[in-house]
């Protein structure tokens, strides 16, 4: 069962803001986020427990709603490097692999 | 950079015919995955190794078989491609694997055509 991102994609100019959400329909352990440009590799930006912990990334923050079971990404004052499709991940128990959510395309214009 | 390379990169094949990826890892991290990414499904577990020779099924491992017997390979075979086997194919490593708490780093990737 693949965690629901929404949107599915958006549109921003530079300088916006925007907020990826990922929902899971079974409790989660964590939430893995990554960034792929097109063409390339998924590359990793940050991990949150369960716990309802925030975490930080440059401009890009995510939190963690445990009892939602979801999690939203952050993006604030976007830049043009920001574009591509960013994926959630989910980890429902200690030893489950990573399912990944179908992708929210960003794409930030001038 | 976490030392991973897949081969071949790029790939076209006919229906029927056997076709084997390879990933290769130079860091000796003990688990490494299988996915492969369409249009509007995301990433997708193929299978998975934790160590040599222990290996596990992912949510789409019909058609396809796996192979470790070298920390630092990871084979990926299609006995027989199908057309729906067309995809990218990505390569993942982690230090620790099914914590929960480990990144996992990707390798390029290898785009499969079966025509």
């Amino acid at each position: 069962q693949q965690p629901v991102q929404s949107p599915q994609a958006v549109i921003l100019r530079e300088g916006e803001d925007a907020v990826i959400n990922c929902s899971s329909s079974k409790a989660l352990y964590s939430v893995h986020w990554y960034r792929q440009k097109h063409g390339e590799a998924p590359v990793f930006l940050m991990i949150l427990l369960k716990g309802g912990e925030q975490k930080g990334h440059d401009k890009i923050s995510a939190s963690f709603n445990e009892k939602k079971q979801q999690s939203s990404l952050y993006l604030t004052a976007s830049q043009l490097s920001y574009s591509g499709t960013y994926f959630c991940g989910t980890v429902w128990g200690r030893n489950t692999p990573l399912v990944f959510g179908k992708g929210t395309r960003l794409s930030v214009i001038a | 950079d976490a030392g991973i390379t897949q081969s071949p990169r790029h790939k076209v094949t006919e229906t029927g015919t056997p076709v084997t990826l390879r990933c290769h890892q130079t860091e000796n991290h003990r688990y490494m995955y299988w996915y492969r990414q369409d249009p509007g499904h995301g990433l997708r577990l193929i299978h998975y190794s934790y160590g040599v020779k222990d290996t596990d099924k992912g949510e789409v491992s019909d058609g396809y078989s796996v192979s470790r017997s070298k920390t630092e390979d990871f084979l990926l075979t299609l006995e027989s491609a199908t057309s729906s086997q067309t995809s990218v194919y990505f390569c993942a490593i982690s230090a620790q694997g099914l914590a929960g708490q480990e990144t996992q780093y990707f390798g390029p990737g290898t785009r499969l055509l079966v025509l």
